[in-house]
């Protein structure tokens, strides 16, 4: 089970926008302004998408946003394309004892 | 360009030894936190390892502490991770990992399987 919990499915069509929550505690994504986001496809590495909550690295598009209020932080996805068809794992700082805790991961269909 | 290629995975039996190497170019090693990160076939990521840039803190998941010991050679631009009495529940990818803002990985290798199985 993993620490941070992550809805397993979500789906949108083309041009829509979905949402993927990640629920953690006071200890990690609460507690800390260090939550990102990766983008996974099939048989590759991960890439970072977000990171600090709501930063995006260069590259990224920017319809990839970050958002987080208490202990949940968010992934919105807008004008979905195809290509965003992904795992999306989230990411939290959880403090110099527990260190890094990931989530278990959003399959994303592209409907 | 930021390039980690990670090497040394394969099969090993139950109980035994196995030794991960990462090679870091496009970017000043020597300055940058690093970490490993494994994902078991079919499952989700699970954070392994982390240590500072010069080498003198370590830190370590739980059910790796005391099996899995993380080093680096900033004169080599070379992470590693020795990984004694490997469990079947081991099996998996490991990616080495850059370290970026609080503690979490912004660029990934392709990953090394490893897989324990008799």
């Amino acid at each position: 089970q993993s620490a941070l919990t992550q809805p397993r499915s979500v789906s949108g069509s083309p041009g829509q926008s979905v949402t993927i929550s990640c629920t953690g505690t006071s200890s990690d994504v609460g507690g800390y302004n260090y939550v990102s986001w990766y983008q996974q496809h099939p048989g590759k590495a991960p890439k970072l998408m977000i990171y600090d909550v709501t930063k995006r690295p260069s590259g990224v598009p920017d319809r990839f946003s970050g958002s987080k209020s208490g202990n949940t932080a968010s992934l919105t996805i807008s004008g979905l394309q195809a290509e965003d068809e992904a795992d999306y794992y989230c990411c939290s700082y959880a403090g110099s004892y527990t260190f890094v805790v990931f989530g278990g991961g959003t399959r994303l269909t592209v409907l | 360009e930021v390039q980690l290629l990670e090497s040394g995975g394969g099969l090993v039996q139950p109980g035994g030894s196995l030794r991960l190497s990462c090679a870091a170019s496009g970017f000043t090693f020597s300055s940058y936190d690093m970490s490993w990160v494994r994902q078991a076939p079919g499952k989700g990521l699970e954070w392994v390892s982390a240590i500072s840039a010069g080498g003198i803190n370590t830190y370590y998941a739980d059910s790796m502490k005391g099996r899995f010991t993380i080093s680096r050679d900033n004169s080599k631009n070379t992470l590693s991770l020795q990984m004694n009495s490997l469990r079947a529940e081991d099996t998996a990818v490991y990616y080495c990992a850059k370290v970026f803002s609080g503690w979490t990985p912004d660029y990934w290798g392709q990953g090394t399987l490893v897989t324990v199985s008799s």
